[in-house]
């Protein structure tokens, strides 16, 4: 079974932190990504990558960056934390294809920014 | 931006009784995704359509697509309490891109 894992399940930091949301899949997929879930709002993309060093915007990029420097690891970095990043960040990584196969989550990481 | 949205937004049904849940969508896709959250954790795949096909079954699952009213529907079959949760659907391959796009979802509760 594929598994995705993020390092914390709940997070508190404070305003202006450097925050590093960690995600690790076993599955040797190539696509990886970032999301962030509010309530009435669904999920929205905040970055995804198809391949090592490789990264692309998703709809809600400002305020983030991410790292991808081995396949299996995918790292959501928040600059400067704010309270409207307070959230539910979700990982997820899928193989090889151009949006054409399932999409496996991690567990969530609800982060609060205070 | 949004593409897909759920309708409803939230549903509550007694158990045994079927659940029937609609997505609707406004570009064309090469697959649509239904995905199931329980509360407070990640998502789960629950069943993939791709844009050639008409219905498609999982155990008590069926899933069907009209690409010509860009709108899909999810039905659950003698729900349990164990189906509570809420449903999302995702669509993907948007003009060759890697970006799955998902709705806001529905909320399920069956009561036993």
């Amino acid at each position: 079974d594929v598994k995705v894992t993020q390092s914390s399940r709940y997070l508190v930091k404070r305003t202006g932190e450097k925050v590093f949301l960690e995600c690790v899949q076993d599955m040797d997929h190539e696509n990886m990504f970032w999301y962030r879930q509010d309530p009435g709002l669904g999920l929205r993309l905040i970055y995804f990558s198809y391949d090592v060093k490789m990264k692309e915007k998703g709809d809600i990029p400002e305020g983030y960056s991410v790292s991808r420097e081995k396949k299996e690891r995918f790292s959501l970095i928040l600059e400067s934390a704010s309270t409207n990043q307070t959230s539910m960040y979700l990982c997820a990584s899928s193989p090889i294809g151009q949006g054409s196969d399932e999409q496996y989550f991690g567990p969530g990481t609800r982060l609060t920014v205070t | 931006s949004q593409q897909g949205e759920e309708d409803p937004q939230a549903l509550s049904i007694q158990e045994g009784e079927n659940a029937t849940m609609n997505c609707s969508y406004k570009t064309s896709i090469n697959n649509l995704q239904w995905y199931r959250q329980n509360s407070g954790r990640g998502l789960v795949h629950l069943i993939l359509i791709r844009s050639n096909e008409r219905e498609k079954h999982s155990g008590r699952l069926r899933v069907t697509l009209d690409t010509s009213k860009k709108s899909s529907s999810l039905l659950i079959t003698a729900s349990r309490a164990a189906d509570t949760a809420s449903y999302f659907c995702a669509t993907g391959g948007h003009s060759g891109t890697y970006k799955y796009i998902f709705g806001t979802g529905t909320r399920l509760k069956v009561l036993a």
